[in-house]
């Protein structure tokens, strides 16, 4: 089975500092990665996703993460954050054969202070 | 409109009392979902929905009761619900039930059991 840990519950930084928030996942099988963010009030919105290729993944809001297959890792990293991204972030995994049960982490949140 | 839509969003009920939460997709997917989410612990996945067969049943108590009528409907009914079963119950719907599908996600419906 497939399991996701997110190491840090609450990750303060400054406007425009980097960030980094970790995520590391078990599986026996190939799998997809996924990282979603909410916002209070919301639903999860998908900021990126690896299901193959290359491990650098950019996505939305200047997002990026990377797949590290030996360190069994995809942590999220973001140059310069903004107030508006405070927010909580999901890492989550799916098994790469066309499973449709996605396993989330507990979450992580981002507290960007100005 | 677009997206997944959840009604109520907010709800309050006695442990007696019996309710509905409601989601709708217009997104034109296949599988439909329901997740829980406590304070402090992961999302936990209670239902999916494939081509309105049920494909998984996480271990839900029979207090909790999916209907899917159609691929764009999907209902939560509660009855005898408990104190400890308030939380944000998300719906969410994929393109396909495979891996690599995104889940899209609905606002949430915040349900307090009195």
């Amino acid at each position: 089975a497939q399991s996701v840990t997110q190491l840090d519950s609450q990750v303060p930084v400054f406007e425009e500092a980097p960030v980094e928030l970790r995520c590391n996942y078990s599986s026996s099988v190939s799998v997809y990665l996924f990282w979603y963010v909410q916002y209070p009030n919301q639903g999860l919105q998908l900021l990126l996703k690896y299901l193959s290729g290359s491990t650098l993944v950019k996505g939305i809001n200047g997002f990026e993460a990377e797949f590290n297959k030996s360190q069994t890792s995809f942590h999220l990293r973001k140059p310069s954050v903004h107030i508006s991204d405070t927010a909580e972030y999901f890492c989550a995994v799916t098994r790469g054969d066309s499973s449709y049960k996605l396993i989330f982490g507990s979450g992580t949140r981002l507290l960007v202070r100005p | 409109e677009t997206g997944v839509t959840q009604t109520p969003r907010h709800l309050v009920m006695g442990m007696t009392n019996k309710k509905s939460l409601k989601c709708e997709q217009h997104l034109g997917h296949n599988a439909m979902y329901w997740y829980k989410q406590s304070a402090k612990k992961p999302l936990e996945l209670m239902f999916v929905y494939s081509l309105e067969e049920r494909v998984e049943n996480n271990s839900v108590p029979s207090r909790f009761s999916p209907e899917c009528p159609n691929s764009s409907h999907l209902f939560l009914h509660l009855h005898t619900l408990q104190p400890e079963d308030s939380a944000l119950y998300l719906c969410a719907s994929a393109g396909t039930s495979g891996g690599g599908g995104e889940l899209f996600f609905g606002e949430g419906s915040r349900l307090t059991v009195l």
